[in-house]
């Protein structure tokens, strides 16, 4: 069975501009989750999403960051414009349901380090 | 007070000791409680998860969950060198919709 699959790996821009990270969770998960995660800490949750609902954003940046997951299987996270303090990894998970077992499958992250 | 707490470490043990590590969480209504080890430059890996109180064992690990004192630890059995990581306490609750709160992990490094 395929894991999550996150690209891109690696992102290197300058501050100001835009940047778009791409997550494909395991098949037949319907929840999925972008975390945050800077060095030394743990991921911080920027949205989750149940099947194609945003149903949890509160602790996305909306000013700069958008998401979405059309019909409710790949999601796509953008920041824009980027700042020097996006910098970090960006973590994308799934979960096989909304109330299941709450364990995380996780991606290999896209590292974005704005200049 | 952060919601999932856990020491930084780093944590050293000797090769084929026991390695206990310790997280304490704030909101008592959680229900789910997850550690997930992460190497260095690799994303988080789920090793346990626990839903009830008492002990779980899978290997040479074993999570321990006091609800009561809001705390949960993992105890990992003839620690190998292999095992050197950051581990991450996860907790689930039911404010907020079922989100999974991270600590900020705990280095573990294993000497040979």
């Amino acid at each position: 069975e395929a894991g999550v699959v996150q690209s891109p790996r690696y992102k290197i821009i300058e501050k100001k501009q835009p940047v778009a990270f791409w997550c494909n969770p395991i098949s037949g998960h319907n929840t999925l989750y972008w975390y945050l995660q800077n060095l030394g800490q743990g991921p911080e949750l920027l949205i989750r999403y149940e099947n194609e609902e945003a149903v949890d954003d509160s602790q996305l940046p909306k000013d700069r960051f958008s998401a979405e997951r059309l019909k409710g299987v790949d999601s796509t996270l953008k920041i824009q414009p980027a700042e020097l303090g996006d910098s970090a990894v960006y973590l994308c998970a799934s979960s096989p349901g909304a109330e299941g077992t709450g364990e995380l499958f996780f991606g290999e992250g896209s590292r974005l380090t704005v200049l | 007070q952060k919601e999932v707490e856990q020491n930084s470490g780093p944590l050293s043990v000797p090769e084929g000791a026991i390695a206990s590590l310790n997280c304490t969480y704030s909101d008592r209504v959680s229900q789910s409680f997850f550690w997930y080890r992460q190497y260095s430059g690799k994303s988080p890996e789920l090793i346990m998860s626990i839903y009830s109180n008492g002990d779980k064992e899978d290997g040479r690990f074993t999570a321990q969950l006091n609800k009561a004192s809001q705390y949960v630890s993992l105890l990992i059995r003839d620690s190998q060198p292999s095992d050197s990581a950051t581990y991450l306490c996860a907790v689930m609750g039911n404010t907020g919709g079922f989100k999974t709160i991270f600590g900020a992990g705990t280095r573990l490094f294993v000497k040979a």
